[in-house]
């Protein structure tokens, strides 16, 4: 059974602009997180999706978006990126919220 | 707020010592606890999951311990190997009624080294 993909695994970008990150859950899973991973902060929680719909998001601004399509994959969105938004990012799939499997993450570089 | 603490940020020991990673949760009002390992620049990989009704899993050098009344977990490993070399993490998750559901609150880790 394949385990959770995120695809970029590296992005370099510069700031102002935006970035979209892919996620394709283990087949079955139905809810998918995502979450920042930095030296200083650790990992924090972004959001989460379940079936489409975002049932928890955690305390980062607006910029942070994501959305979860029909087959469970989900994509996270940050607008006007910033220096701090450098960070590895992190997505997780479970098949009912309970154990989470994480995928390999996008190490994102905002020069 | 949940809060987790790991202690301490980074241990060294010599191969085959067993050895015990702490781990420490301020609101005992958990669904389940994970362990998790994390190679450099790597994903996490799941260790264990505990379930809040559970005291203990075990899987093949790995045992997790979770007592939630003193808010703590430990993780034992037995034997160690050079390959253990990672950092761990906990994670609490929440019960699954109110806000704030779904979602791991993580420690910072222990950077285990194992010398040859």
């Amino acid at each position: 059974k394949a385990g959770v993909t995120q695809t970029p695994r590296y992005l370099i970008k510069t700031r102002g602009q935006q970035v979209t990150l892919s996620c394709s859950p283990i087949s079955g899973h139905r809810s998918v997180s995502w979450y920042q991973q930095t030296p200083g902060q650790g990992l924090q929680f972004l959001f989460e999706y379940f079936s489409e719909t975002q049932r928890n998001k955690g305390n980062f601004p607006g910029r942070f978006s994501g959305r979860q399509f029909s087959n469970s994959r989900s994509e996270m969105n940050v607008s006007t990126l910033e220096l701090g938004d450098s960070a590895l990012y992190l997505c997780a799939s479970s098949r009912t919220s309970n154990e989470q499997f994480f995928g390999p993450g996008t190490r994102l570089t905002v020069l | 707020k949940q809060e987790v603490t790991q202690i301490p940020a980074a241990l060294s020991v010599p191969e085959g010592e067993n050895l015990v990673l702490n781990c420490s949760f301020t609101d005992s009002a958990i669904y389940n606890l994970q362990w998790f390992r994390q190679d450099p620049g790597k994903g996490l990989t799941s260790l264990l999951l505990i379930q809040s009704s559970q005291r203990e899993q075990t899987s093949g050098r790995l045992n997790a311990s979770l007592d939630k009344s003193s808010g703590r977990s430990t993780l034992y490993i037995a034997a160690s190997q050079p390959g253990d070399s990672a950092t761990y993490l906990c994670a609490a998750s929440p019960p699954r009624s109110g806000a704030g559901s779904y979602q791991l609150t993580f420690g910072k880790g222990t950077k285990l080294s194992v010398i040859p």
